[in-house]
């Protein structure tokens, strides 16, 4: 079975610090696919970033990255300077390759950037 | 990636009764979710909606409770039935496009309110 967790349920910052979204991921699997998505107050899922188990170079995405470490499990997302409009609950989602695609999230990080 | 279209965006509805919501893709997809999301907590997948044959649920829920339509590879609908204020909940549909799962896209949701 897979497993996501997010130990961090809500984190608030000042506008222009950076901050860490930590996420710990288990499967058996040797394939699969990570993901992290923003949660607006709206309620919309916003796709962020997909990454597949044998890619493991971050990326960076303007004031995004993202840090994929197999060994450890984790797939971290970091925010650069952030800003107000950055605040929103962050999912970090995990699949396995086969027939069931459906994704397992994990319980999501509160984040909230103060003025 | 594919738009969808999901309605309705929110309603508050009376215990007892139901209500139907539908997802609507603006392309063929291949698979199509619905999950569910109590109040501040994570996304729980409800069921795999199959077209030309019945939905896959998870454990947990069953089709009397959520039954579900899939006519084509463009719409599916998600009914819950006989609601209880425990069924207060954003419900969204996901769909999986046919390059196999290059991010996924969720609809905008549903807020859902029984009173």
């Amino acid at each position: 079975a897979q497993k996501v967790t997010q130990a961090q349920t809500e984190i608030s910052v000042v506008e222009k610090e950076d901050v860490t979204l930590d996420c710990v991921y288990e499967t058996r699997d040797t394939t699969y696919y990570l993901f992290w998505y923003k949660q607006p107050p709206s309620g919309e899922l916003v796709f962020l970033i997909r990454r597949n188990s044998f890619d493991e170079q971050n990326e960076i995405s303007g004031r995004y990255s993202w840090n994929f470490q197999k060994s450890t499990s984790s797939f971290n997302f970091t925010i650069t300077a952030s800003q107000v409009v950055d605040s929103a609950v962050y999912f970090c989602a995990l699949r396995v390759t086969g027939s069931a695609r459906q994704l397992t999230f994990g319980s999501g990080t509160q984040l909230t950037v103060l003025p | 990636s594919a738009v969808i279209s999901q309605k309705p965006s929110r309603d508050i509805c009376q215990r007892g009764t139901s209500l139907t919501i539908q997802c609507q893709v603006d392309s063929q997809v291949t698979m199509m979710f619905w999950y569910r999301q109590q109040p501040g907590q994570s996304l729980t997948l409800i069921a795999t909606a199959n077209q030309g044959s019945e939905a896959t649920y998870e454990s947990g829920f069953v089709i009397d409770k959520f039954p579900i339509s899939r006519p084509n590879l463009t719409f599916s609908t998600l009914t819950v039935s006989n609601m209880s204020p425990e069924d207060s909940s954003i419900y969204l549909c996901s769909v999986v496009g046919q390059d196999g799962g290059y991010g996924y896209t969720f609809g905008s949701g549903t807020r859902l309110t029984v009173v």
